[in-house]
């Protein structure tokens, strides 16, 4: 029963298109994350939201938007994709607890993007 | 600007000997240290974590060691399995916009754990 999942596992889409990212968590946690892995391997954090507050990375372009559906989901919504969006996504989801969130994270398998 | 290093891309070691991964970071405000393993086409997993007020935490084969005035840490596993090889991620607990929580990654060290 997979804990976090993602859809699609490989998504290839043309230069300006708009795509989404959908990302599901059963943990019953209250924040939701995601991650971008590049070309060098680095995973960087894209957003965090849980139900009080989203947090952005301020190196997120605004062609990037989470939306969350309700506490389980928190898709990832591309406008106007370019070249350099081509990357590994993964979504990840902690739980929060007595106003401090929870060190470890739940990764999901990751969405591979890739833009021609 | 890299606050997490891990200055090894790759390490290869012999089935039942000692695997030592090391991390280094520039950020004395991270106050919680985390090892994630990572295996082709999945997300990271969490493998073990240590918080800035201790220097050492052990699990099984794992062990985390934290030298906070040499801002380093390490993970070592023994004996090394086959199963071990894999990608291991050093993470510390950042702050963005005020919100504690969000991990930043150091590059990965790819571990290759020979029978």
């Amino acid at each position: 029963d997979t804990a976090v999942s993602q859809t699609p596992k490989y998504l290839v889409t043309q230069m300006g298109n708009d795509k989404s990212i959908k990302c599901e968590q059963n943990l019953g946690h209250d924040t939701m994350y995601w991650y971008k892995q590049d070309s060098k391997k680095f995973l960087k954090i894209m957003f965090s939201y849980n139900n009080k507050e989203l947090i952005i990375n301020e190196t997120v372009p605004n062609r990037f938007s989470p939306k969350s559906p309700d506490k389980a989901h928190l898709n990832l919504h591309i406008n106007s994709l370019e070249l350099g969006d081509s990357a590994v996504y993964f979504c990840a989801s902690s739980q929060e607890e007595a106003g401090e969130i929870k060190n470890e994270q739940f990764f999901g398998p990751g969405t591979r993007l890739t833009v021609l | 600007d890299q606050q997490v290093k891990q200055n090894s891309p790759s390490l290869s070691v012999q089935e039942g000997r000692i695997s030592i991964l090391n991390c280094d970071y520039t950020n004395s405000m991270f106050d919680y240290f985390l090892w994630y393993k990572k295996y082709p086409a999945e997300g990271p997993t969490f493998l073990i974590s240590i918080s800035s007020i201790k220097d050492k935490n052990e699990d099984g084969r794992f062990t985390v060691f934290l030298n906070k005035s040499a801002k380093h840490l390490s993970l070592h596993i023994v004996p090394s399995q086959p199963g071990d090889s894999a990608v291991y991620f050093c993470a510390a607990r950042g702050y963005y916009g005020g919100s504690q929580g969000n991990l930043i990654f150091g590059k990965g060290t790819k571990l290759s754990v020979k029978p």
